[in-house]
C-alpha cells in the first residue's frame, strides 16, 4: 500500500521558521503538494509541484523536495498559520495523502 | 469565481445508499478531472475517487471499489458519488475537488457530512 509519513505535530514560536516533512517512496518520482486546513474549514492548496505557490498564498510559505522527502517551510510563522497541514502525491491511478501535521504556534 | 458546492449528505443506516452531488461553477468543468476526498471525524484526508474529463476513466480507493460509483454530467457541470452498501467506517465529510496538473487539488468544496449509523 502507498504511504506518506508526516510528524503528527510541530510547534513553533511566532516569527520563527516551521518545517514540516513528508516522506514516501512515491516522492522519488512524483511531485508533492501541500494543503492547509483550519478547524471547520475545507483544505486550501498552499504549495504544488514541490515548490510552486498558488496566487494569494503568502510568500512565507515555501516547499522543497529531495529524494523521498518533501518539506513545507513557513518562514516568519504567524498565529494565523496554526492549522493542520497535509502533503499529497500520487501513484498509479491513486492520490495519496499524508497523515497530517498539526502546527501549533505558541 | 470558482465554486464547488456539495450536497446530499445525510444520516443513513448501515447497508443503505446515498447519492452525493457537487455543483461546479466559474470554470470549464469538462476540461478537468474531478475528485472526491473524505475526512472521517477527527481524522486526516483520504482520497476516494477520480473521474476523467468525459467520464471514461474512473479510479477508486480499494476500500470503496464495488460499492461507490463516481460519475459526472458535463452539460450540468455536476459531479456525483453513488454510495451503496454503506458502512460505519464511511462516516465522513465528503469533499469534491478540482484536479489540476500532477494530481493537484486546487479548489475544494465546503464538504457534505455522511453519517452511517443505526
Amino acid at each position: 500500500s502507498y504511504e506518506l509519513t508526516q510528524p503528527p505535530s510541530v510547534s513553533v514560536s511566532p516569527g520563527q521558521t516551521a518545517s514540516i516533512t513528508c516522506s514516501g517512496n512515491e516522492l522519488e518520482e512524483n511531485y508533492a503538494c501541500w494543503y492547509q486546513q483550519k478547524p471547520g474549514q475545507s483544505p486550501v492548496l498552499v504549495i504544488y509541484q514541490d515548490d510552486k505557490r498558488p496566487s494569494g498564498i503568502p510568500e512565507r510559505f515555501s516547499g522543497s523536495s529531495s529524494g523521498n522527502t518533501a518539506t513545507l517551510t513557513i518562514s516568519g510563522t504567524q498565529a494565523m498559520d496554526e492549522a493542520d497541514y497535509y502533503c499529497q502525491t500520487w501513484d498509479t491511478n491513486a492520490a495519496i495523502f499524508g497523515g497530517g501535521t498539526k502546527l501549533t504556534v505558541l | 469565481e470558482i465554486q464547488l458546492v456539495e450536497s446530499g449528505g445525510d444520516l443513513v443506516q448501515p447497508g443503505g445508499s446515498l447519492r452525493l452531488s457537487c455543483a461546479a461553477s466559474g470554470f470549464t468543468f469538462s476540461n478537468y478531472w474531478v475528485s472526491w476526498v473524505r475526512q472521517a471525524p477527527g481524522k486526516g484526508l483520504e482520497w476516494v475517487a477520480n473521474i476523467e474529463y468525459d467520464g471514461s476513466q474512473k479510479h477508486y480507493v480499494d476500500s470503496v471499489k464495488g460499492r461507490f460509483t463516481i460519475s459526472r454530467d458535463n452539460a450540468k457541470n455536476s459531479l456525483f458519488l453513488q454510495m451503496n452498501s454503506l458502512r460505519a467506517e464511511d462516516t465522513a465529510v465528503y469533499y469534491c475537488a478540482r484536479v489540476n496538473d500532477y494530481e493537484t487539488r486546487d479548489y475544494w468544496g465546503q464538504g457534505t457530512l455522511v453519517t452511517v449509523s443505526s
